[in-house]
């Protein structure tokens, strides 16, 4: 079974920031929180990663909260080609547990 | 980056015939490789994890006998999908992890195989 939940749809105007949540409340000391997007008939697109402290890269920030129990992806700025499916996942750090992926979120940005 | 090349993109075949799908990783040694199976508007379903040099892990559900999974190399996984039927049609998604320091931390995807049986 997938270790995160997140919201099956989610909806962003255009240049506004999103905010899509993921609850990871069983994750253990040793395992990351990664977020991929999917468009779609494609293979997922790696965004970004972390352990416990926040993150930003070219593409996004992340935001994990002190218990590490949930984080949140944060795109400033939306565009229409962010139009994809985002996925939480925890992933152990130097393990090879099979990785199970859970619903993900469906993100529609609008004009 | 590291990338993953997933080979073919799309293929259709006739009802019983086998069809290979080649995952490679071009710029590290992938020591493990996942595959995954996508039914349209559905999320990535594990079918098997593979180490190199040993035999993969099926998930329930997945006959192995059905889809032959071979990671003989560091650079090189393959499924074969054998004596397809149309019920196979799908999405087909590998995965690979490996290398060392930043690389290790990385999944990476390949850009999958649709898979039409007619």
């Amino acid at each position: 079974d997938a270790k995160t939940t997140q919201p099956p749809s989610m909806d962003c105007a255009e240049g506004r920031a999103a905010n899509l949540p993921c609850n990871h409340s069983t994750i253990s000391g040793n395992e990351y929180v990664y977020w991929y997007r999917q468009i779609h008939s494609q293979g997922p697109q790696y965004i970004i990663h972390g352990l416990k402290n926040n993150e930003t890269n070219e593409m996004a920030s992340l935001i994990i909260t002190e218990d590490r129990k949930s984080s949140t992806l944060i795109l400033p700025h939306a565009t229409l080609r962010d139009t994809a499916v985002y996925y939480c996942i925890v992933i152990p750090r130097y393990n090879t547990d099979k990785l199970i992926f859970g619903t993900g979120t469906r993100l529609q940005v609008f004009p | 980056g590291a990338v993953v090349s997933q080979h073919p993109s799309r293929v259709i075949c006739k009802s019983g015939t086998s069809v290979k799908i080649e995952c490679r990783s071009l710029d590290f040694q992938a020591t493990t490789m996942f595959w995954y199976r996508q039914f349209p508007k559905q999320s990535l379903m594990l079918m098997a994890t593979s180490n190199e040099g040993s035999k993969a892990t099926y998930e329930q559900g997945v006959e192995k006998d059905k889809f032959l999974i071979n990671h003989a190399s560091l650079t090189l996984s393959t499924l074969t999908v054998t004596s397809a039927h149309p019920e196979d049609s799908s999405f087909y998604i590998c995965s690979a992890r490996g290398g060392t320091g930043a690389t290790n931390e990385k999944l990476f995807f390949g850009s999958g195989t649709q898979l039409s049986v007619l």
